[in-house]
């Protein structure tokens, strides 16, 4: 089955900086990668997503990029917040099976 | 778009009582829905995955006689805790996929819902 790995599992920035989550997955059949925020004590907010039929997408201050061959996808924070700061979680699918999730990334933008 | 709601948010029950949880799509028709439940500070572990007028598929190790998951329609999916005992204590989640979405599993989470067990 499909298993994804996030990294890095903690990171901290400075207001206004970059932010760069990574993940890796395994089944090479998968063609829906989610972004997910969850602020605590709340649900997953979908924030991005990219079909396997496209190599990068963008949303203002969010990007995501997919590189099937290697198996990863990345999102991309640009011009940092504090209301930035959540755990964000990747996810892959393929067709209708279940999405599997990455441990998660806790986000802290430093004021 | 695409909100989806559990109620209640947060509920305390006693030892050997049941809950129930509901999840609705306010907005769209969920071919399909999934239950989470989420330990702190981990991530989110799935329980089952319902369609609509079916019966639900439960993951390995779930018990399927004491997580209940009704789905009776396109926007209202229930979960019911039967005897709930204090290590059923944590945070469940529902989401919902679209059913526009075809063959990419685009799911909305619901807030959650904070079930500590006395």
């Amino acid at each position: 089955g499909e298993n994804v790995e996030q990294h890095p599992s903690t990171l901290s920035v400075q207001e206004g900086d970059s932010a760069v989550i990574k993940c890796t997955y395994s089944d090479s059949a998968s063609n829906y990668f989610p972004w997910y925020k969850q602020e605590l004590g709340k649900g997953p907010q979908l924030i991005i997503d990219i079909r396997s039929n496209v190599g990068e997408k963008k949303d203002q201050r969010i990007a995501v990029t997919l590189n099937k061959t290697a198996k990863h996808f990345s999102l991309h924070i640009t011009e940092t917040q504090p209301e930035d700061s959540a755990v964000y979680f990747c996810a892959a699918s393929r067709g209708n099976t279940p999405l599997v999730f990455g441990k998660g990334t806790r986000l802290s933008v430093i004021a | 778009g695409a909100v989806v709601s559990q109620h209640p948010s947060r509920v305390i029950c006693k030892s050997g009582t049941s809950v129930k949880i509901e999840c609705r799509s306010l907005d769209f028709q969920a071919t399909t829905m999934f239950w989470y439940r989420q330990f702190p500070k981990k991530s989110l572990m799935l329980m089952a995955t319902s369609n609509e007028g079916s019966k639900a598929t439960y993951e390995q190790g779930v018990e399927k006689d004491k997580f209940l998951i009704n789905h009776a329609s396109l926007t209202l999916s229930t979960l019911t805790v039967t005897s709930a005992h204090p290590e059923d204590s944590s945070f469940y989640i529902c989401s919902a996929k679209r059913g526009t979405s075809g063959v990419y599993n685009e799911q909305f989470f619901g807030p959650g819902t904070r079930l500590t067990v006395l």
